[in-house]
């Protein structure tokens, strides 16, 4: 079956700490993988995705995100995290064969500490 | 201004009510859908429309009811509701079949409560 898991409900991390959320999946044909960020009672804001080359890739907010084909995970990184970080991130998994359709994992959700 | 609309974003109806949720979105996009996300759920898929034709229907309950008269425009009618179908409403679209268009945008949401 597909499917998208993120282990971690919530995470709480220092305000200048590195950050790792953590995904991993279950899909059958070739994955394209994104993350999300959700701001509470906003929709949600794509940081990344990853089609195929560079297994490591930059997006917005100077988030990046590795892909582990080996380890069926693309975990999303961050060096230092800004107060304005906190927010719940969502990982989804997809592919041209699927109608467009998405397969989200179920969040984490991210506190930062001061 | 995330190309993708959702109005009204605040929805209050009573049990009884008939409403509508809007969608629309100015990318160019041939999918549409929509979500539901309850507190500490996950999200889940409502609908799907790929170039107007609903292609996906997740076991959702006919009082919700979807219409997609062009690929610019969803909505979502809402009819006899119960207070376990309050929620946040996403809208969300793509351009379906090509690399670089997959993934979604998506609307702000319409926070929904059912009295």
């Amino acid at each position: 079956a597909q499917s998208v898991t993120q282990p971690d409900i919530h995470i709480t991390v220092s305000e200048g700490a590195s950050l790792e959320l953590r995904c991993n999946y279950s899909y059958g044909a070739t994955p394209y993988l994104f993350w999300y960020v959700q701001s509470p009672g906003q929709g949600l804001q794509l940081l990344l995705k990853y089609f195929s080359g560079d297994t490591l890739v930059q997006g917005i907010k100077g988030f990046e995100a590795e892909f582990k084909r080996s380890q069926s995970s693309f975990n999303l990184r961050k060096p230092s995290v800004h107060w304005s970080d906190a927010a719940e991130y969502f990982c989804a998994v997809g592919s041209l064969g699927q109608g467009g359709k998405l397969i989200f994992g179920q969040g984490t959700e991210l506190s930062v500490k001061p | 201004e995330t190309g993708v609309t959702q109005t009204p974003r605040h929805l209050v109806m009573g049990m009884t009510n008939k409403k509508s949720l809007k969608c629309e979105q100015h990318l160019g996009h041939n999918a549409m859908y929509w979500y539901k996300q309850s507190a500490k759920k996950p999200l889940e898929l409502m609908f799907v429309y790929n170039f107007k034709e609903q292609t996906e229907n997740n076991s959702v309950p006919s009082r919700f009811s979807p219409e997609c008269p062009n690929s610019s425009h969803l909505f979502l009618h809402l009819h006899t509701l119960q207070p376990e179908d309050s929620a946040l409403y996403l809208c969300a679209s793509s351009q379906a079949g090509t690399v670089q268009g997959s993934g979604y945008t998506f609307g702000s949401g319409t926070r929904l409560t059912v009295v």
